[in-house]
């Protein structure tokens, strides 16, 4: 089994769709959660951190269920800019993000008008 | 705003050939990463850094491969004889509370 394991994808949506993306992860050790963002041959970029009570960042909502070892975002009123590569990334390292990064493979999302 | 930096931005070497990737941290951050990505593939760790030592590294980071950080600015990885599939992108990431991303160098190995 993968450690992190993203929907596939692609995803290519209309401007001012919602769209959402899943993730599961293996290692129930797991304590910190992330989702970046990667454009073509670029770096990663944090997007934001995933809290078990879930968070908001504008149009981004992310979720945790560290029961069923399960992560999502959801992107609201998608805009042409948010076409990139979303990774799920999960650290193991004990309540700090000091350890190594697990990255998913990556969904793409494209947005059209 | 602070920023991971690294160079060479593309780097071409010949099979067997020793290549120096440099990467310079954000100035206050004391945990230091490598990882690379293969083209179309995820991205994958290669070895963390902290107090002038290696505090992790993955199979990937066999004896072909070392970090140093020569002068308490710069952090490098050398890969003493490159082979075709060390052909990727590297990224050097350094960390206080999140882990900020380098720009990365492409590496061709011939």
């Amino acid at each position: 089994r993968k450690e992190v394991e993203q929907d596939p994808g692609p995803f290519n949506v209309p401007e001012g769709a919602t769209v959402a993306f899943n993730c599961t992860y293996s290692n129930s050790a797991s304590q910190s959660f992330f989702w970046y963002r990667q454009d073509c041959r670029k770096e990663p970029k944090l997007l934001m951190s995933v809290y078990s009570s879930g968070n908001e960042d504008g149009r981004f909502t992310a979720q945790l269920n560290r029961a069923s070892q399960y992560i999502s975002l959801l992107i609201r009123d998608s805009k042409l800019s948010d076409s990139a590569t979303y990774l799920c990334v999960v650290n193991i390292a004990g309540g700090t993000s000091y350890g190594k990064l697990t990255f998913g493979q990556g969904t793409i999302l494209t947005v059209h008008p | 705003e602070p920023e991971v930096t690294q160079t060479p931005s593309h780097q071409v070497t010949q099979m067997g050939q020793e290549v120096i990737l440099r990467c310079v941290p954000i100035s206050n951050h004391l945990y230091f990463y490598w990882y690379r990505q293969i083209l179309g593939q995820k991205v994958e760790f290669l070895v963390s850094f902290y107090n002038n030592e290696i505090s992790e590294k993955s199979e990937i980071f066999d004896d072909q491969f070392s970090v140093e950080r020569p002068d308490g600015s710069n952090f490098t990885l050398k890969i003493r004889s490159t082979k075709l599939e060390d052909s990727a992108m590297y990224f050097c990431a350094s960390n206080a509370d999140t882990q900020y991303f380098g720009p990365g160098t492409r590496l061709t190995v011939l």
